[in-house]
């Protein structure tokens, strides 16, 4: 199993700019999350999936937008980028059942110039 | 979720064990303690968690106090490998699973 990946690994964007974000799962996990983590701090949750087709708000989920359309995948979009997104971004995913825990991929490193 | 207090930074001997506190004074009964610790430029990585008694697994030990106010994360023999930062998270089971992070401890292995 390769767990959770995430492409790019690096990415910079011009402010108004617009990109997608990938993430995959191998394991069947029904729980998805999207992080990010500002220089020096702790992770904030963006967004978050139970399920294919269900989606919901987390903590900061302002300027972003997500989908998940099947099990494996779960893309998050920056619509026009600005420079307080610059940030690392990290994918994870859980079983979704219980006390089980949470995978997290490298994560994406954005900057927004 | 309840919050939760940690030291923002400590140092450990290589070889030593490694103790690292967290307080949770505000726990409700079906909350969890967990501990993640995140190595420079990576994603998270699940350590541990319980509920009410020890917990051990192959990298750690945690400690929970009788009265779950507070608990001990316990690195038995820390190596430089195990420098990182290391969040501790009490979470309400079934609540999505999120997880709530705060700044952590940071942990520095030291020769």
């Amino acid at each position: 199993n390769a767990g959770v990946t995430q492409t790019p690994k690096f990415r910079i964007l011009k402010i108004g700019q617009s990109m997608t974000l990938q993430c995959t799962q191998d394991m069947n996990h029904n729980y998805m999350y999207w992080y990010r983590q500002d220089p020096g701090m702790g992770l904030k949750l963006i967004y978050y999936s139970v399920g294919a087709g269900i989606t919901d708000k987390g903590e900061v989920p302002n300027g972003y937008n997500v989908s998940r359309s099947t099990t494996e995948d779960f893309p998050l979009r920056l619509e026009l980028a600005a420079p307080s997104q610059t940030s690392v971004y990290f994918c994870a995913s859980s079983p979704g059942q219980g006390t089980d825990t949470q995978y997290f991929g490298p994560g994406t490193r954005l900057t927004v110039l | 979720d309840a919050k939760t207090t940690q030291p923002t930074s400590m140092d450990c001997a290589e070889g030593r064990a490694a103790n690292l506190p967290c307080n949770h004074s505000t726990i409700s009964g079906n909350e969890y303690v967990y501990w993640y610790r995140q190595i420079h430029s990576q994603g998270p990585q699940y350590i541990i968690h319980g509920l009410k008694n020890n917990e051990t697994n192959e990298m750690a030990s945690l400690i929970i106090t009788e009265d779950r106010k507070s608990s001990t994360l316990i690195l038995p023999h820390a190596t430089l490998r195990d420098t990182a930062v290391y969040y501790c998270i009490v979470r309400v089971v079934n609540a999505g699973n999120m997880l709530t992070f705060g700044g952590g401890t940071r942990l520095m292995v030291k020769p």
